[in-house]
């Protein structure tokens, strides 16, 4: 079965405390995207990734951190500086390139500080 | 400011009836808009992909894409209580040199009544 894995589902954590989430993805993409959704609100990029070991700031990357070592994996680190982390947080992956082109998600993470 | 706008709702319709999901985004170069069911707790699902004017059709959904007037919309035919979640409109936009990216709406929440 191709798709997104992201773990844990749910995630508590006290504040001042670094976490890292998980995403892992079998559809062979080499592009790989972290969101943030808060209620009520829409899907902000947090960092995406065309390719292993390159990596980009999204709108909102301060506070966070990733790595890309490995096509399947892009982990995100939520750090102590990210001012409100509670939040639910989404992977995506698609087909890389110029163009534009369909995104998949993962079931999401939703991340506790409290 | 690039962004996209979708009237955040509820939108009810009762069940057989036509519902209809508005969309509009500021970059004039923008060349793909896609259309994301997101169930209440869960992560957004793709469900229509346009890139060219005019409709597109896929079962029960339509998607019409107006460049012109930088609008896109989603009509849902004969709506099921199933169909009771929020649609997020997404758009590329693209710059030349940079990884495509996606922006979201809001979301529009749908009801769909018995």
């Amino acid at each position: 079965d191709g798709g997104i894995t992201q773990s844990p589902k749910y995630l508590f954590r006290k504040e001042g405390q670094n976490v890292t989430l998980s995403c892992e993805q079998n559809l062979n993409h080499d592009a790989m995207y972290w969101y943030r959704q808060d209620p009520g609100q829409g899907l902000r990029l947090i960092y995406y990734s065309q390719i292993v070991n390159d990596f980009q700031k999204g709108d909102i990357a301060e506070g966070y951190s990733v790595s890309r070592e490995k096509k399947e994996s892009f982990p995100l680190t939520v750090t102590s500086a990210q001012k409100n982390p509670t939040a639910f947080y989404l992977c995506a992956s698609s087909i890389a390139g110029q163009g534009a082109y369909e995104q998949y998600f993962g079931p999401g993470t939703r991340l506790t500080v409290t | 400011q690039k962004e996209v706008e979708q009237n955040s709702g509820p939108l009810s319709v009762p069940e057989g009836a036509i519902a209809s999901l508005n969309c509009t985004y500021s970059d004039r170069v923008s060349q793909s808009f896609f259309w994301y069911r997101q169930y209440s707790g869960k992560s957004p699902e793709l469900i229509m992909s346009i890139y060219s004017n005019g409709d597109k059709e896929d079962g029960r959904f339509t998607a019409q894409l107006n460049k012109a007037s930088q609008y896109v919309s989603l009509l849902i035919r004969d709506s099921q209580p199933s169909d009771s979640a929020t649609y997020l409109c997404a758009v590329n936009m693209f710059t030349p040199g940079t990884a495509s990216k996606l922006t979201f709406g809001t979301g529009t929440r749908l009801q769909v009544t018995l």
